[in-house]
């Protein structure tokens, strides 16, 4: 039992590259998560899914998109890399959203520099 | 004013010390609390959520207090493993309204 897993987990791009941050879960969670932190603000949510094919923005989804077309995955992109953007990415699923479902679980993160 | 505030710290207290830190927050909808805890470069890990009527995990006890909109997370016979950040997170109803602290930072000292 894997929990949550993230690809890469370092990467460094150069402006105006695109890339993408693949985000895997083995439990059967319908909800998943894209965040980012950054030093002094916390963890603010980029976009998240509620199920399989579907995906809604979240505080800060300017410049990213994601795709949930299978349960256990959830791919967040980055068309044209900005500076702005150089941050470490959480994803994280829960199995649900109220109450001790909503516990959410963490991959070990992307750290993303973009120069 | 910010949707959860968090006393950034450091604390740094001895081993065996008695530690606590508050979390408050502004959206009276809120209706889910938990501590998170994260070590430096890794994932938060949830630590405990928060119930109404106060909870208590071992050496952890974590409290709400609706009226004054704050939750409290105290650490007794503090251990040097406590080292960490300690995140408050908060949710309205609905996952899109979660939010996390920026977190308090616990150094425990030898």
């Amino acid at each position: 039992n894997a929990g949550v897993t993230q690809t890469p987990k370092f990467r460094v791009l150069k402006t105006g590259q695109s890339m993408t941050l693949l985000c895997a879960q083995d439990m059967n969670h319908e909800y998943m998560y894209w965040y980012r932190q950054d030093p002094g603000m916390g963890l603010r949510l980029i976009h998240y899914s509620v199920g399989e094919g579907t995906t809604a923005k979240g505080e800060v989804p300017d410049g990213y998109n994601v795709s949930r077309l299978k349960k256990q995955n959830f791919l967040l992109g980055l068309e044209s890399a900005a500076p702005s953007q150089t941050s470490v990415y959480f994803c994280a699923s829960s199995y649900g959203v109220r109450g001790s479902t909503y516990e959410q679980y963490f991959g070990p993160g992307t750290r993303l520099t973009v120069t | 004013r910010k949707e959860v505030e968090q006393d950034p710290g450091p604390f740094n207290v001895p081993e065996g010390a008695t530690v606590a830190f508050n979390c408050t927050y502004s959206n009276s909808a809120s209706q889910s609390f938990f501590w998170y805890r994260q070590d430096c470069r890794k994932e938060p890990k949830l630590l405990m959520s928060v119930y109404s009527s106060g909870n208590e995990d071992g050496r952890f006890t974590a409290q709400l207090n609706r009226a004054s909109q704050y939750i409290s997370l105290l650490i007794r016979d503090s251990k040097l493993s406590d080292s960490a950040t300690y995140l408050c997170v908060v949710a309205a109803l609905g996952y899109q309204k979660v939010t996390f602290g920026t977190g308090t930072k616990l150094q425990v000292i030898p």
